[in-house]
């Protein structure tokens, strides 16, 4: 049972381009959503997050919309960078302490 | 930048055989998460430490999975028995708000 599901398992983009990268949720209680990218041998590292009372929040190259109508959240990178290529996870807290991550996105950016 | 520590970093085993992870968090942060990572998919969430007390526990931990912090501060998860299903990267995080901090994991290999 997935509940927070990224559909595409990877994403190529060329340096400068926008990178939008998408989740999807199915339960209409989850009231906060986290990224996390994660380099290889590497853990997960915070990126950026959202409230839902909010349908937008923005950090420098890097905003997130969310859509609670659709349960639909997506992370844009503008301009997108090579160093940006890495994996991808959405998140969210269901319940207290338990958080549910998507599978992931591989985003790789062209030179 | 004293962040979330793991180890070992490789763990190869025998199947049967008993294996022990160490977590060391951010000194400052008070919980504590297990995640398990395998390939093509987000980290699972396997428990929750807040301080010493084990808040929470998934079903993926059987019996044969055990998880401690003493003093609540490093935390160690233990399999005992571990069969070849076990093979995974072990994520620790750490936090004090929602944002988590991950270590870079001990990936085991189970022969």
């Amino acid at each position: 049972d997935q509940q927070v599901k990224q559909n595409s398992p990877s994403l190529s983009v060329q340096e400068g381009r926008i990178s939008i990268l998408n989740c999807d949720y199915t339960n209409s209680m989850f009231d906060y959503f986290l990224w996390y990218k994660k380099y290889p041998a590497e853990g997960p590292t915070f990126l950026i997050s959202i409230s839902s009372i909010k349908d937008k929040n923005e950090d420098g190259r890097f905003t997130v919309f969310l859509n609670k109508s659709a349960k639909h959240l997506s992370l844009h990178i503008v301009p997108s960078q090579p160093g940006d290529s890495a994996v991808y996870f959405c998140a969210t807290p269901s319940g207290t302490y338990k958080y549910i991550f998507g599978t992931g996105t591989r985003l790789k950016v062209l030179a | 930048d004293t962040g979330v520590s793991q180890d070992p970093r490789h763990k190869i085993t025998k199947r049967g055989q008993n294996v022990t992870f160490r977590c060391d968090p951010i000194s400052e942060h008070n919980r504590l998460y297990w995640y398990r990572q395998t390939l093509g998919q987000g980290p699972e969430f396997l428990t929750y430490f807040q301080n010493e007390a084990q808040l929470e526990k998934s079903r993926l931990l059987s019996d044969r999975f055990s998880a401690e912090r003493p003093k609540g501060s490093f935390s160690t998860l233990e399999i005992q028995r571990t069969e070849q299903g076990d093979s995974a990267m072990y994520l620790c995080a750490s936090s004090r708000d929602i944002r988590q901090f991950f270590g870079p994991g001990t990936r085991l290999t189970v022969l």
